[in-house]
């Protein structure tokens, strides 16, 4: 079936970056979200990219997709204490989502 | 803004025991699905469903059945629980093909003992 990988763990210190990748299997996902949980919640949409798309900016949030290595990545600029959760990357295509295991991002002040 | 609310944010039941888990959404979604979520294995598909009275079964449906009566509610039955089935479940629904966002439930976390 198509997979999704994450990396489990991040920790950067607040002011940095965080660059969290994801690579992934489906060919046909149109779009390619990504989620972010807080603890004791459930999941947020946080961004997306369509996939004819190579960049998007949002704000502190930028999006990178390479389609042909499959390989999607969030960057957090001046991450804070608040970035801390999970992060989830999705691709979409069909009828289906499929979620990585979700990369825990750790902010150390 | 989209709401999902899941009937219970714990719940703590007995091995063989029939357990019930409610949805609802107020956005007249036509897709519901439910998830859970294991430490390092992320969210595994269940069930989804597409429309009143219709499902599918997920990655995961073993020990599992659901119930869509009406288009804003989506139940998960457990129904004979067993140890394996400790986990979060999650609830989602979305609107129009199945590649829309997802908006979710804050979760039940579910204990068999």
């Amino acid at each position: 079936g198509e997979d999704v990988e994450q990396s489990l763990f991040l920790s950067v210190r607040e002011g940095d970056s965080s660059v969290i990748n994801c690579t992934y299997t489906d060919s046909s996902s149109t779009y390619l979200y990504w989620y972010k949980q807080e603890p004791g919640a459930g999941l947020q949409l946080l961004t997306y990219i369509f996939s004819n798309m190579d960049m998007k900016q949002d704000q502190r949030l930028t999006v990178l997709l390479n389609k042909k290595d499959k390989h999607l990545s969030l960057r957090i600029a001046d991450t804070q204490t608040g970035d801390s959760a999970i992060y989830f990357c999705a691709p979409a295509g069909g009828f289906k989502t499929i979620f990585g295991a979700g990369t825990r991002l750790f902010v150390k002040a | 803004d989209v709401k999902v609310t899941q009937s219970s944010r714990y719940l703590v039941k007995r091995t063989g025991e029939k357990v019930f888990l409610e949805c609802v959404q107020d956005m007249d979604h036509e897709n519901m699905f439910w998830y859970r979520q294991d430490p390092g294995l992320g969210l595994r598909l269940i069930y989804f469903s597409y429309d009143v009275k219709m499902k599918e079964k997920g990655d995961i449906p073993e020990g599992y059945s659901v119930s869509r009566e009406k288009k804003e509610r989506f139940s998960l039955i457990l129904e004979s629980a067993s140890t394996n089935q400790t986990s979060m479940y999650l609830c989602a629904s979305s609107f129009g093909t199945g590649n829309q966002p997802q908006h979710f439930g804050d979760g039940t976390r579910l204990s068999i003992l």
